[in-house]
């Protein structure tokens, strides 16, 4: 099986820009969670996804917005882009059925904000 | 609140075993989970245990967990330059997991 596979790999944006980070998760995963990691903070949990609804939130402002879609693939989404959004951003993928089943990551997006 | 603990730094001559240590507060957590990461790279599973168990080995990697006192650690065996990388515990949060801060393993001749 493929693993989990996030585009792009790389991304330079400018203070006041959008961005959109993509990611793919296992066939057969229906949960896609997003992290944020930077080396102030580590890694803090952003959002999960499960058939196409938002099932949980951490503590991100309101520019930090996803989705998913029926195939299940996600999106991350951050408006107004600030410095302090420079950073590894994860996403992980699991069944989702239960609340505590393994989350796979894939190899990540790192995000520089200049 | 939640809270994961893991000591920064760790440093290991190859061949010897290394052993990474890790505090966590919620005691609901079902599953705990250890990953490893390269440099530039996501997050590698290593291994993870239910929380009504006491140890998990799984070939050189073996899992400690103590419930009571909420202390969970990895034993690598036959420490190589190669586990050189950074080790995460995680707790289970019902559908999040909460993270520890990671300790730096470095492996040296």
């Amino acid at each position: 099986k493929a693993g989990v596979t996030q585009t792009p790999r790389y991304l330079i944006k400018t203070r006041g820009q959008q961005v959109t980070l993509s990611c793919s998760p296992i066939s057969g995963h229906r949960s896609v969670s997003w992290y944020q990691q930077t080396p102030g903070q580590g890694l803090q949990f952003l959002f999960e996804y499960f058939s196409e609804t938002q099932r949980n939130k951490g503590n991100f402002p309101g520019r930090f917005s996803g989705r998913q879609f029926s195939n299940s693939r996600s999106e991350m989404n951050v408006s107004t882009l600030e410095l302090g959004d420079s950073a590894l951003y994860l996403c992980a993928s699991s069944g989702g059925l239960a609340g505590y089943e393994t989350q796979y990551f894939g190899p990540g997006t790192r995000l520089l904000v200049l | 609140g939640e809270d994961v603990e893991q000591s920064l730094f760790l440093s290991v001559r190859e061949g010897d075993s290394s052993v990474i240590n890790c505090t966590y507060t919620d005691s609901s957590s079902t599953y705990l989970y250890w990953y490893k990461q390269e440099p530039g790279a996501g997050l590698q599973l290593l291994t993870y245990i239910f929380s009504n168990m006491d140890m998990k080995q799984d070939q050189r990697l073996t899992v400690l967990l103590n419930k009571k006192d909420k202390h969970l650690s990895l034993r690598i065996a036959d420490t190589q330059t190669g586990d050189s990388a950074i080790y995460f515990c995680a707790e289970t949060d019902t559908d999040k997991l909460i993270f520890g801060t990671g300790t730096r393993l470095q492996v040296f001749p």
